[in-house]
């Protein structure tokens, strides 16, 4: 069965310092997609990035940019430069192709202290 | 604003009672997801409409059911009601399958008393 593991339940930095986020994913099946989601304060939770399986190229966008490697099993998320924006809880998501079971990790709050 | 709206916002109830949250997804998307997140289960997927039809289920109590109608907004029903059932339920929707990116509404939180 597909396991979304965040082992870093909490993090705290100060503004401009770099985080990374870990990830790590169980599946069976060779198609699957990875998400990042975001929930800031207020409750709702933002859409980051998507990434299927047959793509390993990494992703940037501004101060996000994230490390897929299908060799550890791993889809980690580094925020360059933290700003106190980026305070939240960030939560990590596997869907396998023929499962529409999307199964989210159990989050890392991040606190971005200025 | 992620287009997907949820109604309502905040639901006080106690324990026996019966309700129902409401959700409608963007403009176009054909499915609609139900997300439970509390404390100590975390985030979890009750289930999951495409056009009508019941399309995937996850850890959904046999005391909630889940229906989507033809203009695509859908209703969960949530009945006899335990102080457990607190949390904040969320739907999500998306052009189809789950391999699609999700957009979240902005959640109802319900408390049961």
């Amino acid at each position: 069965a597909q396991k979304v593991t965040q082992a870093q339940t909490e993090i705290s930095v100060v503004e401009k310092e770099d985080v990374t986020l870990d990830c790590v994913y169980e599946t069976r099946d060779t198609t699957y997609y990875l998400f990042w989601y975001k929930q800031p304060p207020s409750g709702e939770l933002v859409f980051l990035i998507r990434r299927n399986s047959f793509d390993e190229q990494n992703e940037i966008s501004g101060r996000y940019s994230w490390n897929f490697q299908k060799s550890t099993s791993s889809f980690n998320f580094t925020i360059t430069a933290s700003q106190v924006v980026d305070s939240a809880v960030y939560f990590c998501a596997l869907s396998e192709a023929y499962n529409n079971d999307m199964r989210f990790g159990a989050g890392t709050r991040l606190t971005v202290k200025p | 604003d992620s287009g997907v709206t949820q109604t309502p916002k905040h639901l006080i109830t106690a324990t026996g009672q019966r309700v129902t949250l409401r959700c409608s997804p963007r403009s176009g998307d054909l499915s609609v997801y139900w997300y439970q997140q509390s404390l100590d289960q975390g985030l979890q997927f009750l289930i999951q409409y495409y056009n009508g039809e019941e399309r995937a289920k996850g850890n959904i109590l046999e005391r909630f059911s889940a229906q989507q109608f033809p203009d695509l907004h859908s209703e969960l029903n949530l009945s006899s009601l335990e102080l457990g059932d607190s949390a904040l339920y969320f739907c999500a929707s998306s052009p189809s399958g789950s391999y699609n990116e999700q957009f979240f509404g902005p959640g109802t939180r319900l408390t049961v008393l």
